[in-house]
């Protein structure tokens, strides 16, 4: 039973413009919502998160969007640039115990 | 040196043999993960553990046993290999009451 789900398993867009991934979720008990970025040969890393209390996190080029009321929450890229170009992991936890992941977009940032 | 290391970093195996994957942190971090990851399936938690005398089952535990030897230290085991554990195997630490993972690099065991 995946409590996460990134429904689209790939993303192509063109250099400087804006990539928007997608998350859909189940369990309405996850109160914090994490973005990770996984290059080939790596383990992810961290990149973006907000809480279930908010509905938008802004970090430079990077903004999460969560919209409790849909379960869904969307991270989006603006501008995109070629260094972007990697697997994108949506993850969610509540009260601090195990994280979910889902199954990762793959973006591509054409030049 | 990388944060969390992962030992080793490629493995074939026979079907039927035990084989252990070893992870170890110099992070400090109290929790420890071992995650699978699948094509189309992400990243899947098999065990965790919250301290050294703590150990939980995650969502894919069968087939798999696991021993914190010491706070730096998480090892996954595969008592007895079969095929469909051929996947990419992740250990991450985080700090108690943080919510940021820090991964290893991946053990890729391939299981024939």
């Amino acid at each position: 039973d995946q409590q996460v789900k990134q429904n689209s398993p790939s993303l192509s867009v063109q250099e400087g413009r804006i990539s928007i991934l997608n998350c859909d979720y189940t369990n309405s008990m996850f109160d914090y919502f994490l973005w990770y970025k996984k290059y080939p040969a790596e383990g992810p890393t961290f990149l973006i998160s907000i809480s279930s209390i908010k509905d938008k996190n802004e970090d430079g080029r990077f903004t999460v969007f969560l919209n409790k009321s849909a379960k869904h929450l969307s991270l989006h890229i603006v501008p995109s640039q070629p260094g972007d170009s990697a697997v994108y992991f949506c993850a969610a936890t509540y009260n601090n115990n195990d994280m979910r992941f889902g199954a990762g977009t793959r973006l591509t940032v054409k030049p | 040196d990388a944060d969390v290391t992962q030992t080793p970093r490629n493995r074939i195996t026979k079907t039927g043999k035990r084989i252990m994957l070893e992870c170890s942190q110099t992070k400090g971090h109290d929790r420890m993960y071992w995650y699978r990851q699948d094509p189309g399936l992400g990243l899947r938690l098999i065990y965790y553990s919250f301290d050294v005398k703590d150990i939980n089952k995650g969502e894919i535990s069968d087939g798999y046993s696991v021993s914190r030897q010491a706070q730096a230290k998480f090892s996954l085991s595969l008592e007895s290999a079969i095929p469909n554990q051929t996947a990419l195997y992740f250990c991450a630490t985080s700090p108690t009451g943080g919510l940021g993972y820090t991964f290893g690099s991946g053990t890729r065991l391939t299981v024939v």
